[in-house]
């Protein structure tokens, strides 16, 4: 059982360029979620969706993408990269139910140069 | 106000010491909450839940106060295994189950 699984784990782009991060996971959870975390500045949340095919904003969306178009995969796009998020960027999910707690990717270290 | 704080450390115990630590949280909707451990560079894992009548886990014990909005962890006995950032993560019901963790309280044991 894989979990949740990230790809890439490490990509270094110039900016202005875009690229999309896959996360997917196997365990029919509903709910998944797109983290950065930064020094100092501990997780904060970029998108979320609730269900196949929802989305909705977090704390920190600008200049983000998401889409949910099968249940399993949750991709997070940067349309024009720029210095600032340089960052490592976690999926997690979790089932609709109360108490269930979150679980994460191994993360995507990504930096724009 | 920020929805989950902590107490950044960080916490140098020797081995074998007792360690607490503290997280408050604001809402007072606040439905879930768990402590994560975070190694250097990796994913959060979770560590335990945290239940109303406090839970303990081997060496590790969560409390939950909710009259003061605050949740505790004790980790006895310490480990260089330990050594770790821990993370607060509370839940909030009218929030659609988004996840508020606090910035982590780091954690060194030493031998």
């Amino acid at each position: 059982n894989a979990g949740v699984t990230q790809t890439p784990k490490f990509r270094v782009l110039k900016t202005g360029q875009s690229m999309t991060l896959l996360c997917a996971q196997d365990m029919n959870h509903e709910y998944m979620y797109w983290y950065r975390q930064d020094p100092g500045m501990g997780l904060r949340l970029i998108h979320y969706s609730v269900g196949e095919g929802t989305t909705a904003k977090g704390e920190v969306p600008d200049g983000y993408n998401v889409s949910r178009l099968k249940k399993q995969n949750f991709l997070l796009g940067l349309e024009s990269a720029a210095p600032s998020q340089t960052s490592v960027y976690f999926c997690a999910s979790n089932r609709d139910r109360a108490g269930q707690p979150q679980h994460f990717g191994d993360g995507t270290r990504l930096s724009i140069l | 106000r920020k929805e989950v704080e902590q107490d950044p450390g960080p916490f140098n115990v020797p081995e074998g010491a007792t360690v607490a630590f503290n997280c408050t949280y604001s809402n007072s909707a606040s439905q879930s909450f768990f402590w994560y451990r975070q190694d250097c560079r990796k994913e959060p894992k979770l560590l335990m839940s945290v239940y109303s009548s406090g839970n303990e886990d081997g060496r590790f014990t969560a409390q939950l106060n909710r009259a003061s909005q605050y949740i505790s962890l004790l980790i006895r006995d310490s480990k260089l295994s330990d050594s770790a950032t821990y993370l607060c993560v509370v839940t909030t019901a009218n929030t659609g189950n988004q996840f508020y963790f606090g910035t982590g309280t780091s954690l060194t044991v030493i031998p």
